[in-house]
């Protein structure tokens, strides 16, 4: 009973490949997210999606790119994948209510290895 | 979203109190504070938030300071299973709101 899942949870790949990470969530949320987390920890957020809008972080390549087929999926794709992608890519969900606000339930995270 | 000021690290006593504070001096009105933490290779967990009313949950205490700038989060007796970065988060609650983590307190709880 999974809240947040994702998969692959471990990924190796050379540079240039296209790359799809998915994630599903079955707690009904309105709204999902992918973090990056890179080699020094820092947990950075890169996407948001709720209700149809996607919020995207402008730092974020456009090589990024998010697709959600409906509300309990937000899959990443990731075109011409560099070296400096390898991280670990975290899905998260929130419901948000007003007695929750943004609380957010995060998956286990998929280790992205470029070579 | 507010800045916050956590220490990089802390030790604790396996059994004692873990008090982690966190300094967000430009906190406005609408803004909560939220706990998460993130237990290594493991995705991040939410623990608690507030306002401004100190709040308790089944994993910790959170206390806001009258002012609101700055907050303490109490794990009132720490597990060796408690050692992780906790991160604390100002943010409005908005919908969709992106929460931005900073580097958080690493939390080593010792036998």
């Amino acid at each position: 009973d999974t809240a947040v899942s994702q998969t692959p949870k471990y990924l190796v790949t050379q540079m240039g490949n296209d790359k799809s990470i998915k994630c599903e969530q079955n707690l009904g949320h309105d709204t999902m997210y992918w973090y990056k987390q890179d080699s020094k920890k820092f947990l950075k957020i890169m996407f948001s999606y709720n209700n149809k809008e996607l919020i995207i972080n402008e730092t974020v390549p456009n090589r990024f790119s998010p697709k959600s087929p409906d509300k309990a999926h937000l899959n990443l794709h990731i075109n011409s994948l560099e070296l400096g992608d390898s991280a670990v890519y975290f899905c998260a969900s929130s419901p948000y209510t007003r007695s929750s606000g943004n609380t957010i339930y995060f998956g286990e995270g998929s280790w992205l290895t470029v070579v | 979203d507010a800045k916050t000021t956590q220490p990089p690290s802390m030790d604790c006593a396996e059994g004692r109190a873990a008090n982690l504070p966190c300094n967000h001096s430009t906190i406005s009105g609408n803004e909560y504070v939220y706990w998460y933490r993130q237990i290594h290779s493991q995705g991040p967990q939410y623990i608690i938030h507030g306002l401004k009313n100190n709040e308790t949950n089944e994993m910790a205490s959170l206390i806001i300071t009258e002012d609101r700038k700055s907050s303490t989060l109490i794990l009132p007796h720490a597990t060796l299973r408690d050692t992780a970065v906790y991160y604390c988060i100002v943010t409005s609650n908005n919908a969709g709101n992106m929460l931005t983590f900073g580097g958080g307190t690493r939390l080593m709880v010792k036998p």
